[in-house]
C-alpha cells in the first residue's frame, strides 16, 4: 500500500500570509501513460465533512477561489494558499488514487491563524 | 445539485452488524464513470476509505477491511448501503458517503466531492 505523509501536522500562519502544506507518498503516483499525477486535496472545516479542493495534483476544482494551488510530481506534492483568509481555518488531506483498488489519505495538517 | 444523506444506526455493539444506506439525489449510478463510496473518520483522526462501487455494479473494498465489508446498490431508489461485520470499538467513527464524479469511463480517477454530512456510529457495549 502507498503511504502518504504530510508535514507539518499543524501550523498556524498570519492573515494574508502564505500557507504552504506538503504531502509526499511512498511511491510515485505519476502514471506514465497519460502523465498525470493521482493525487487530490481536500479540505475539512470543524464540524463539517472534507470539502475537494484540487485533483490530478493541480487541477482545482470549480468553486474552489484561486488562492489555492496544488504543485509537485511523482513523490512530493505541494497544496499553497496564497493569502490566508479566515475561513481557511481547517485540516488539509492530501489523497492517492494511484493504487487500486486502495485508496489512501495522509494524516492531515491542521492550519490556524497565528 | 449533488446530495448524499447516510442513515443507519448510531450505537451498535460489539460483534454486531453494522448496516449503513447512503441515499442520494442529483445523479444517477446507472451513468458511466459515477460511483458512490464510503470513508470514515474516527472523532479527532484521519481519514480511512472504506469501499467504492462503481455504476456497473464493479467494487472495490479497502485491503484490510475486505473480509468485513459488502457495498451494493440499488439503482432505482438511489441508494448504497454498506455492510461491515463483527463491530468492534475501534471502528467508532463518523461514516460518511461519497460521490466519485469520475473523469471519463475509467475506475482509477477517484477523487470525491460531495460528501454527505456523516452519521458517528458509536461502537459499544
Amino acid at each position: 500500500d502507498i503511504v502518504m505523509t504530510q508535514s507539518p501536522d499543524s501550523l498556524a500562519v498570519s492573515l494574508g500570509e502564505r500557507a504552504t502544506i506538503n504531502c509526499k507518498s511512498s511511491q510515485s503516483v505519476l502514471y506514465s501513460s497519460n502523465n498525470k499525477n493521482y493525487l487530490a486535496w481536500y479540505q475539512q472545516k470543524p464540524g463539517q465533512p472534507p470539502n475537494l479542493l484540487i485533483y490530478w495534483a493541480s487541477t482545482r476544482e470549480s468553486g474552489v477561489p484561486d488562492r489555492f494551488s496544488g504543485s509537485g510530481s511523482g513523490t512530493d506534492f505541494t497544496l499553497t494558499i496564497s493569502s490566508l483568509q479566515a475561513e481557511d481555518v481547517a485540516v488539509y488531506y492530501c489523497q492517492e488514487y494511484y493504487s487500486n483498488p486502495s485508496i489512501t489519505f495522509g494524516q492531515g495538517t491542521r492550519l490556524e491563524i497565528k | 445539485q449533488i446530495t448524499l444523506k447516510e442513515s443507519g444506526p448510531t450505537l451498535v455493539k460489539p460483534t454486531q452488524t453494522l448496516t449503513l444506506t447512503c441515499s442520494f439525489s442529483g445523479f444517477s449510478l446507472s451513468t458511466s464513470g459515477v460511483g458512490v463510496g464510503w470513508i470514515r473518520q474516527p472523532p479527532g483522526k484521519a481519514l480511512e476509505w472504506l469501499a467504492l462501487i462503481y455504476w456497473d455494479d464493479d467494487k472495490r473494498y479497502s485491503p484490510t477491511l475486505k473480509s468485513r465489508l459488502t457495498i451494493t446498490k440499488d439503482t432505482s431508489k438511489n441508494q448504497v448501503a454498506l455492510t461491515m461485520t463483527n463491530m468492534d470499538p475501534v471502528d467508532t467513527a463518523t461514516y460518511y458517503c461519497v460521490h466519485r464524479p469520475g473523469d471519463g469511463s475509467g475506475k482509477y480517477e477517484n477523487w470525491f466531492d460531495p460528501w454527505g454530512q456523516g452519521t458517528l456510529v458509536t461502537v459499544s457495549s
